[in-house]
C-alpha cells in the first residue's frame, strides 16, 4: 500500500530565505507526482506535475525534483515571501488508469515579513 | 476555461440526519471526478471517484455514497451522519494528468 510521508510537518522562516521541502514515497511505481498549495479553509492549487520520466519541474521562485528509485521529491522555494505562507501538498498517483491522488499530510510553511 | 463548483460551503448537521453535497464541472466532458475528506490532524484522503456516469468506485468503506447522474455533477450522499463524518470536502476533477480541485465544504456534524 501506497504512504507519503512529508518532513517538516511545519517550517517557519524568515522572508527571503531558500527552503526546501521533502516527500517521500513507499512504492516507487508512481505514474506522477503534484504538489499543491492549501490556503487555510480552501481547495488546493496544483503548483507542479512531474511525470515518472521526469527528473524535475520549475515554475517562476518553484522547483521540484523527483527521484523515483529513492522514493523522493522535494519543492524548493527560492527567496520565500510571506504570500508562500500556506500548506503545501505532496501527493502521488501510482497508476495511469484514472485512480487518485494519495496524498501526505503537508507541510505548514510560516514565512514571517 | 474550466470551473468547478460546490456546494454548500459550509453545514452544520446534527448526528443521524442526512447529507447531500453536490459538485459540478464547466467547460469540460468526460471528466474524471473525485471526492476527497480531509479530517482534522489527517491528510486527504480519497473517498470516490467516478470515470463516467454512473460509475463509481469507493476507496474507503463507510456510511457515505456518491453518485453521477450527470458527466459533469458528483454527488456525495449519506443516509444517516455519524460525528467522525466531520471534515472538510473536496471534489475534483481531471481530463490528463493533473486534478483540479473545487473551494471544499467544511461539514460539522453535532
Amino acid at each position: 500500500k501506497q504512504e507519503v510521508t512529508q518532513i517538516p510537518a511545519a517550517l517557519s522562516v524568515p522572508e527571503g530565505e531558500n527552503l526546501v521541502l521533502n516527500c517521500s514515497f513507499t512504492d516507487s511505481a508512481i505514474y506522477n507526482l503534484q504538489w499543491f498549495r492549501q490556503d487555510p479553509g480552501k481547495g488546493l492549487t496544483s503548483l507542479l506535475l512531474i511525470q515518472s520520466s521526469q527528473r524535475e519541474q520549475t515554475s517562476g521562485r518553484l522547483n521540484a525534483s523527483l527521484d523515483k528509485s529513492s522514493g523522493r521529491s522535494t519543492l524548493y522555494i527560492a527567496a520565500s515571501q510571506p504570500g508562500d505562507s500556506a500548506t503545501y501538498l505532496c501527493a502521488v498517483v501510482t497508476n495511469q488508469a484514472g485512480t487518485a491522488l494519495i496524498f501526505g499530510k503537508g507541510t505548514t510553511l510560516s514565512v514571517s515579513s | 476555461s474550466q470551473t468547478i463548483h460546490q456546494w454548500p460551503a459550509t453545514l452544520v448537521q446534527p448526528v443521524g440526519s442526512p447529507l447531500s453535497l453536490e459538485c459540478t464541472v464547466e467547460g469540460t466532458s468526460n471528466p474524471n471526478l473525485y471526492w476527497y475528506r480531509q479530517a482534522a490532524g489527517r491528510g486527504l484522503q480519497l473517498l470516490f471517484y467516478s470515470v463516467g456516469i454512473g460509475q463509481i468506485s469507493s476507496e474507503v468503506p463507510q456510511n457515505l455514497s456518491a453518485s453521477r447522474p450527470q458527466d459533469r455533477q458528483f454527488i456525495l450522499s449519506s443516509k444517516k451522519l455519524l460525528l467522525s463524518d466531520s471534515g472538510f470536502y473536496l471534489c475534483a476533477w481531471s481530463v490528463s494528468d493533473v486534478e483540479y480541485f473545487g473551494p471544499g465544504t467544511r461539514l460539522l456534524v453535532l
